[in-house]
């Protein structure tokens, strides 16, 4: 089963637009991350937030966590065409034992158009 | 310096067949990952490895799936008796964390198998 779910299921905007993808989990976790794959690829790695934090950037990128309301949005500012691919956000469990694995939710497809 | 590598890119089998994906994880990399993933949907975890051991296998689906890491390294997962459900991009992922805490998982770039 997967623990996350992200919102929407796909998302078309301009070059230029901003884009913002929402994440929600069930359990009480360590870290959240967020993940890219471009079609036919595998996942990279995009930012990391622990469940002590509430916001972290990088680059054009922003990622806010709310652990009372478990949920996560990670914002794309600017967005490019080369911003188009799949999103994943993802959790580890702080409890149980499911411990160290990564489970991930169904994605975001985001939609760049020049 | 190389990435994870997974062999074969590409298996096409037929139902009833035994399959062995192999997985090369980054040197030094104690954590290894194995997820299925479907077209469309987020990767399935389906086991996960700290050294040697599996340190949780709940997301095999049954047990015609096995996963092996005998030298803390190299990764295989076996499947036997294909079945057409089985089709998807298995792919696999390699970490440095330690127990606790799940760090930055680095992917390959999977295994795409068709069951006929």
């Amino acid at each position: 089963s997967q623990q996350g779910e992200e919102d929407p299921q796909a998302l078309s905007i301009q070059e230029g637009e901003n884009a913002t993808m929402n994440c929600s989990y069930k359990t009480s976790i360590n870290n959240l991350q967020w993940y890219r794959q471009n079609s036919g690829r595998g996942l990279v790695h995009l930012i990391l937030i622990r469940s002590n934090e509430r916001e972290k950037h990088s680059g054009r990128l922003r990622v806010t966590l709310d652990t009372s309301k478990k949920s996560s949005s990670l914002l794309i500012t600017a967005s490019r065409a080369a911003d188009t691919a799949s999103y994943f956000c993802a959790t580890d469990a702080r409890y149980g034992g499911s411990q160290g694995n990564l489970i991930f939710g169904k994605g975001t497809k985001l939609s760049v158009k020049p | 310096g190389a990435g994870v590598s997974q062999t074969p890119s590409n298996k096409v089998t037929e139902k009833g067949k035994y399959v062995e994906l192999r997985c090369d994880p980054i040197s030094g990399h104690t954590a290894l990952y194995w997820y299925r993933q479907s077209l469309g949907q987020g990767p399935e975890f389906l086991i996960y490895f700290q050294g040697t051991g599996a340190a949780d296998d709940s997301g095999l689906p049954n047990d015609r799936f096995f996963a092996v890491r005998p030298e803390g390294s190299v990764s295989t997962l076996k499947i036997q008796r294909t079945e057409r459900g089985d089709s998807a991009v298995y792919l696999c992922a390699s970490s440095l964390q330690s127990s606790g805490n799940t760090g930055e998982l680095f992917f390959g770039e999977g295994s795409r198998l068709t069951v006929l």
